[in-house]
């Protein structure tokens, strides 16, 4: 069962810029994290915001989360060519994580 | 350093075979789980323990096995009755289960039939 969905699921960015990746739930959340996956490596955790938290910054990654409307998005700034890697985030359901499909960026030099 | 070492890095099975991956962790965790990654999706949830000697299936059990004798391994034994077993399979672990937590990965094993 796929709670969380990403947007866009693909992103190309030149050096310097600014990415943004959303995801979107279908139901209530504790907490909702993201996480990024360079290729053939395991996932690495970024970031994890609560329900009740709207904006969390940690470096240059700014994440927000909208209770509202189930959705948060990921923000990384002024991106480098290491931030190459998809993007998961993934929520809390029954005790368990449930991760998205991910976003693929690529940050060209 | 503490971490999650998961081995072999890449594995065959033949037709009819069980094969064993391993997951060891030096965190203290707790909580561990088990996903499989194919190509283009998202990690699903096969199988977790929230402590020694107990265990629950996640999402995508069935052709999977477990089990966790020591709080440091977790290994998933991947038999024949899984037809589809091409795929890459992640290991985890968190101090505790509940989602409220970050979850550690291991670096992976890709398991392709011969």
């Amino acid at each position: 069962s796929q709670q969380g969905e990403e947007d866009p699921q693909a992103l190309s960015i030149q050096e310097g810029e600014n990415a943004t990746m959303n995801c979107s739930y279908k139901t209530s959340i504790n907490n909702l994290q993201w996480y990024r996956q360079n290729s053939g490596r395991g996932l690495v955790h970024l970031i994890l915001i609560r329900s009740n938290e709207r904006e969390k910054h940690s470096g240059r990654l700014r994440v927000t989360l909208d209770t509202s409307k189930k959705s948060s998005s990921l923000l990384i700034t002024a991106s480098r060519a290491a931030d190459t890697a998809s993007y998961f985030c993934a929520t809390d359901q029954g005790g368990k994580l449930i991760f998205g499909q991910g976003t693929e960026l690529s940050v060209k030099p | 350093d503490g971490g999650i070492t998961q081995s072999p890095k890449y594995l065959f099975r033949k037709e009819g075979q069980n094969v064993t991956l391993s997951c060891e962790q030096n965190l203290n965790h707790d909580a561990m789980y088990w996903y499989r990654q194919d190509p283009g999706q998202g990690l699903r949830l096969i199988y977790y323990s929230q402590i020694v000697n107990d265990f629950q299936k996640g999402d995508i059990a069935e052709g999977y096995s477990v089990s966790r004798e020591k709080k440091e391994s977790f290994p998933l034994t991947v038999t024949s009755a899984q037809k589809n077993p091409t795929a890459f399979y992640l290991c985890a672990s968190s101090a505790e289960t509940g989602g409220h937590q970050p979850q550690h990965f291991g670096d992976g094993t890709r398991l392709s039939i011969l």
